[in-house]
């Protein structure tokens, strides 16, 4: 049981550039989110899905989509990566009716 | 849209001593949340609240929901150095939509 995972851990991109982020999990979850986390801001919610097919954006969802084609997997892309997009995302998910949400360990990413 | 604010920012104690640390908010929240992140992690859920008044806890950690519903505290009694990190609130609204604070910064000195 891996719970949450995250891929790539680490990466650089250059403006323009696209990229997906990959988020994983095996704990059969209904709902999973996408969120950015910059200093002194806390995590902020990008975009958030409550079941496979289905995607809502968050708080700060311009710039990035999403899909959830299998319910253990929720994908983040950034079509044409800008610097203000530098960031760590993370990935967490929970079960439906349950509070608990567990994080994946975080993506981080540099666009220069 | 919904704003979370948590104080301290951040603060150094001795190892032993009480802390406590708190969250506000503008808006009402159906289910407060304390989240504890270590340095290159994903946070790690702490203490779940889901009515006004409530008070619970997880060891040394104590928390309440505010009676307003607009606020809640966390109490760590006899901090030891593995408290060290960030703590953040967060809170839920009718939806799945989680809120989270910025954030206190916790540094425990031996």
């Amino acid at each position: 049981n891996a719970g949450v995972t995250q891929t790539p851990k680490f990466r650089v991109l250059k403006t323009g550039q696209s990229m997906t982020l990959l988020c994983a999990q095996d704990m059969n979850h209904e709902y999973m989110y996408w969120y950015r986390q910059d200093p002194g801001m806390g995590l902020r919610l990008i975009h958030y899905s409550v079941g496979e097919g289905t995607t809502a954006k968050g708080e700060v969802p311009d710039g990035y989509n999403v899909s959830r084609l299998k319910k253990q997997n929720f994908l983040l892309g950034l079509e044409s990566a800008a610097p203000s997009q530098t960031s760590v995302y993370f990935c967490a998910s929970n079960a439906a009716g349950q509070e608990t949400q567990y994080f994946g360990p975080g993506t981080r990413l540099l666009v220069l | 849209g919904q704003q979370l604010n948590q104080s301290p920012q951040s603060m150094f104690i001795q190892e032993g001593e009480d802390v406590s640390m708190n969250c506000t908010s503008s808006s009402i929240f159906n289910t407060w949340l304390w989240y504890k992140q270590d340095p290159g992690e994903g946070p790690v859920l702490l203490i779940a609240l889901y009515k006004a008044g409530e008070l619970t806890s997880n060891g040394r950690l104590t928390a309440q929901f505010g009676i307003t519903r607009k606020d809640s505290f966390l109490n760590i009694s006899a901090s030891i150095p593995s408290d060290v990190g960030i703590y953040f609130c967060a809170g839920r609204d009718y939806g799945q939509n989680f809120v989270f604070g910025p954030g206190t910064r916790l540094s425990v000195l031996p």
